[in-house]
Formats: structure tokens, C-alpha cells, sequence
């Protein structure tokens, strides 16, 4: 099944600001939004965002994600070390009837 | 506050089959939709189908139709997930996580191995 597209890796500095980028299409991210997931190594992942941009209880005000058209957007400011994290996003796919994810990004914080 | 507790890791031989439990609590289990999500080992996450507890509906992803099997069990609160003709590029990390809209909750993971 077609997936989500997400750059493979992307590094930055310590209290910088990251954006990782979702690339879907009008079926998926263009459609109903995208949902955002961080997974440290060895625990399961944990909700960041919501398809609706709103961020869980419990969430740094520091995530916040957006849309443009099919393509979902997560910013990270202020970066942490544990920010150090592999990010995934996921969105329903209405003609596939399935939900689909991006293959992740791996953010190191340098 | 809103708990999915998964059974325990498992080793299985090529050609058999697995069943992973998800024990939910702390909240009202027919109301969200619970998925399934593998992982394998050094990769992404791949939803393999969910189920709406109330009526136990099924939905499937297209490349585990036939082979994935998700049921529920009311009175336990439980969710089960049983994949079946295992094969080695199954060995994977299976997560259930709860729906109310998004992925909202997730069980710690059941480690299955498939090994002859």
C-alpha cells in the first residue's frame, strides 16, 4: 500500500527550531489532515498531534503542526536533547480505506 | 486513566499462527475503535487493520487480508489479534492503540518472533 513520505533523517542543534514534512495526497493528508508520533527507541510510539493540529494533554507546547494542501508539517522548537527521536505521521486514506503512515524521520539533536 | 496492557512475547514456527491480547481499561471499551500496527524490527509502522468494539466491525488492511483475524471480547474488555501462516519477515513488534480520532493510546508492544 502507498505510504506517507517523510525525509529519512534530519539533524539539528540544540535549541534550534526542526520541521519535518509529510508528503500525501489528496486521498490522505490532503483530505482528512495527519497525526504526528514520536518513538524513542525500544517504547511504542506516542501521540504529538492530533489530524486536527490540536496537541493531547500532556504534550510540550513546543510541537505544533500544520498543514498546506498534501502536506503535513511538524515543528519542534526550542530542541532538547530528548527530542532525539524517530517522528512519524499517519493520516486515513479514504480510497484505500486503510490508514496509512510515512516511513519516519530519525531527528538527532546535535 | 486510559490503560492497554498486551500479552506477553511469543516464538513461533514458520507455517503456525499467533494471537496477541490487548487488555483495555479505563474507559468505555465499545466506544473507540482499536487498531493493530506492526513494527518491524529497524522499520516504520505498517497498520494492519482495527475493530469497532461495540459491534465487533472489522476493517483490514489490504496486504494481511485473509491471514489477520481481529476479535474482541466484551465482557473481558479485551482485544485480540491472531495472524496466521507466520513467516520469518513476521518477526516484528505488534502494537494495539486506541482511536478517538487520531492514535491516541498505545499497549507496550508484544514481541513476536517467528523462528524455525
Amino acid at each position: 500500500q502507498a505510504g506517507l513520505t517523510q525525509p529519512p533523517s534530519v539533524s539539528k542543534d540544540l535549541r534550534q527550531t526542526a520541521t519535518l514534512t509529510c508528503t500525501g495526497n489528496n486521498n490522505n493528508v490532503g483530505d482528512q489532515g495527519a497525526a504526528w508520533l514520536q518513538q524513542h527507541q525500544g517504547r511504542p510510539p506516542k501521540l504529538l498531534t492530533t489530524r486536527n493540529n490540536n496537541r493531547p494533554s500532556g504534550i510540550s507546547e513546543r510541537f505544533s503542526a500544520s498543514r498546506s494542501g498534501n502536506i503535513a508539517s511538524l515543528t519542534i522548537t526550542g530542541l532538547q536533547p530528548e527530542d532525539e527521536a524517530d517522528y512519524f505521521c499517519s493520516a486515513w486514506d479514504s480510497s484505500l480505506t486503510a490508514w496509512v503512515f510515512g516511513g519516519g524521520t530519525k531527528l538527532t539533536v546535535l | 486513566q486510559v490503560q492497554l496492557v498486551q500479552s506477553g512475547a511469543e516464538v513461533q514456527r514458520p507455517g503456525a499462527s499467533v494471537k496477541v491480547s490487548c487488555k483495555a481499561s479505563g474507559y468505555t471499551f465499545t466506544n473507540y475503535l482499536v487498531h493493530w500496527v506492526r513494527q518491524a524490527p529497524g522499520q516504520g509502522l505498517e497498520w494492519m487493520g482495527m475493530i469497532r468494539p461495540g459491534n465487533g466491525v472489522t476493517t483490514y488492511a489490504q496486504r494481511f487480508q485473509g491471514r489477520v483475524s481481529i476479535s474482541r471480547d466484551t465482557s473481558t474488555t479485551t482485544v485480540y489479534m491472531e495472524l496466521s501462516s507466520l513467516r520469518s519477515d513476521d518477526t516484528a513488534v505488534f502494537y494495539c492503540t486506541r482511536d478517538s480520532g487520531s492514535f491516541e493510546d498505545w499497549g507496550q508492544g508484544t514481541l513476536v518472533i517467528v523462528s524455525s
